[in-house]
């Protein structure tokens, strides 16, 4: 079955760098989205993306944060000069249309020391 | 503004007992759908179950089920004969039909006995 796929799984950075965080979704799948998840709390909504633009962001997502598709298959979100508090699982998804059941992929687990 | 609550924080079942997990849901969009996933401890996002605000049947995928009662906006899961493995976290989900984000209630951290 295909799946999304996500990497790094584990990403140690230091306070102020940045990062990007990668994914490939499902072939066939048009909306995309970054999740987040701070270790044990809920899921919160980032960023959709839909014909290569942004179609919603939370208020979380603000000019730290950006999102590309670079080349049709990866799909990309970057975190300027981190903060420790930008700590978490970074979940990427994609749906085949909108509002059908979103695939994650297995999370990218981002360290801020 | 949509908004999912899930008012147990954590479960303990004995195991091949049948479990409800509550989920309610507020909305004022007429056109919705509602999710469930599952998070094992090794963090994975796992989707179970969707059931769209106008379907007239209960959703149900083989041990899943979902108790949809859109007058009470309710849609809580029902896990049947429950196993060891289905201990994890559980996410109820919404969905409104003019966006297509998805946002998560929660959770709640459901423990199978042996």
């Amino acid at each position: 079955e295909p799946e999304v796929t996500q990497t790094p799984s584990h990403q140690v950075t230091q306070m102020g760098q940045e990062v990007i965080l990668r994914c490939v979704p499902i072939s066939n799948h048009l909306y995309f989205y970054w999740y987040r998840q701070i270790l044990g709390q809920k899921v919160e909504f980032l960023v959709s993306f839909y014909n290569n633009e942004i179609s919603e962001k939370s208020e979380i997502f603000d000019d730290q944060f950006s999102v590309e598709r670079p080349d049709g298959s990866n799909f990309t979100l970057k975190i300027r000069s981190t903060k420790l508090e930008d700590s978490a699982m970074y979940f990427c998804a994609s749906s085949e249309l909108a509002n059908s059941p979103l695939h994650f992929g297995n999370g990218t687990r981002l360290t801020v020391t | 503004a949509q908004k999912i609550t899930q008012t147990q924080p954590g479960m303990f079942v004995q195991e091949k007992e049948a479990v409800t997990l509550d989920c309610t849901y507020d909305t004022s969009d007429p056109s919705y759908g509602l999710f469930w996933y599952k998070q094992p401890s090794s963090g994975e996002m796992i989707f179970l179950i969707y059931q769209g605000s106008y379907d007239q049947q209960n959703a149900t995928e083989g041990r899943y089920s979902l108790n949809f009662q859109k007058a009470r906006k309710s849609a809580n899961l029902v896990i049947s004969a429950s196993q060891l493995g289905d201990s994890a976290m559980y996410f109820c989900a919404m969905s409104k039909n003019r966006d297509d984000k998805i946002i998560f209630g929660k959770g709640t951290r459901l423990h199978i006995l042996p």
